[in-house]
């Protein structure tokens, strides 16, 4: 079975940082380009970055940009987000997918991350 | 910027056709955007329903299709059923290895 499991979010005060996994499994995951796509409370989706699968091309939305870091290890089957000087607007269930054909076939189940004092 | 957009909200009634929409605020999608669509029920992660503008992903029932509609993407549901009760999103492809979600549409069926 085709399988995303995020862990690493919880509550982290403005302008901390951490560390989002996701272990993936019933697939060769170097074969895929990999994404993280969050949601805050309340409101829709957002694409927030996206890499290849030899790690060699990285793409993020503005709003992250020089704040997170998307990486991943192949030999660990597994996908990293590293947030860094995060905001209350970072505030959001944070879940790693698979990208195919410039879009989300699986998704995983999501780990929320709160940013707050 | 380019926003991609959709009906805040829709209702059909069960065993009805409904067509959810999803457009640019500047410009026509066309195939080239690639566009995807997501259903998700609260508290639950997003669920593919068809990738690539009409293609269903994998156990995805033939009552979900995707199109292009004039200058929009399209989502029809024919044969409208309680459990379709959900908020849908779409997503176009914008390039530079990203794509944009819409706002979403909250499809009530009563």
């Amino acid at each position: 079975e085709v399988q995303l499991v995020e862990s690493g979010g919880g509550l982290v005060q403005p302008g901390g940082s951490l560390r989002l996994s996701c272990a993936a499994s019933g697939f060769t995951f170097s074969s895929y380009w990999m994404i993280w796509v969050r949601q805050a409370p309340g409101k829709g989706l957002e694409w927030v970055a996206n890499i290849k699968q030899d790690g060699s091309e990285i793409y993020c939305v503005d709003s992250v940009k020089g704040r997170f870091t998307i990486s991943r290890d192949n030999a660990k089957n597994s996908l990293y987000l590293q947030m860094n000087s995060l905001r209350a607007e970072d505030t959001a269930v944070y879940y790693c997918a698979r990208h195919y054909s410039y879009s989300v076939d699986v998704w995983g189940l999501g780990t929320t991350v709160t940013v707050s004092s | 910027q380019t926003v991609v957009t959709q009906e805040p909200s829709f209702s059909v009634s069960p065993g009805g056709t409904v067509t959810l929409t999803c457009g640019l605020s500047s410009g026509s999608v066309s195939t080239s955007y690639y566009p995807s669509w997501y259903q998700q029920t609260p508290g639950q992660a997003p669920r593919t329903l068809i990738y690539n503008t009409n293609t269903r992903s994998s156990g995805v029932p033939d009552r979900f299709s995707g199109s292009i509609l004039g200058n929009k993407a399209a989502l029809a549901i024919t044969g409208a059923q309680a459990d379709d009760e959900s908020d849908y999103y779409c997503a176009l492809y914008m390039g530079s290895g990203i794509s944009v979600f819409g706002g979403g549409t909250k499809l009530t069926v009563l």
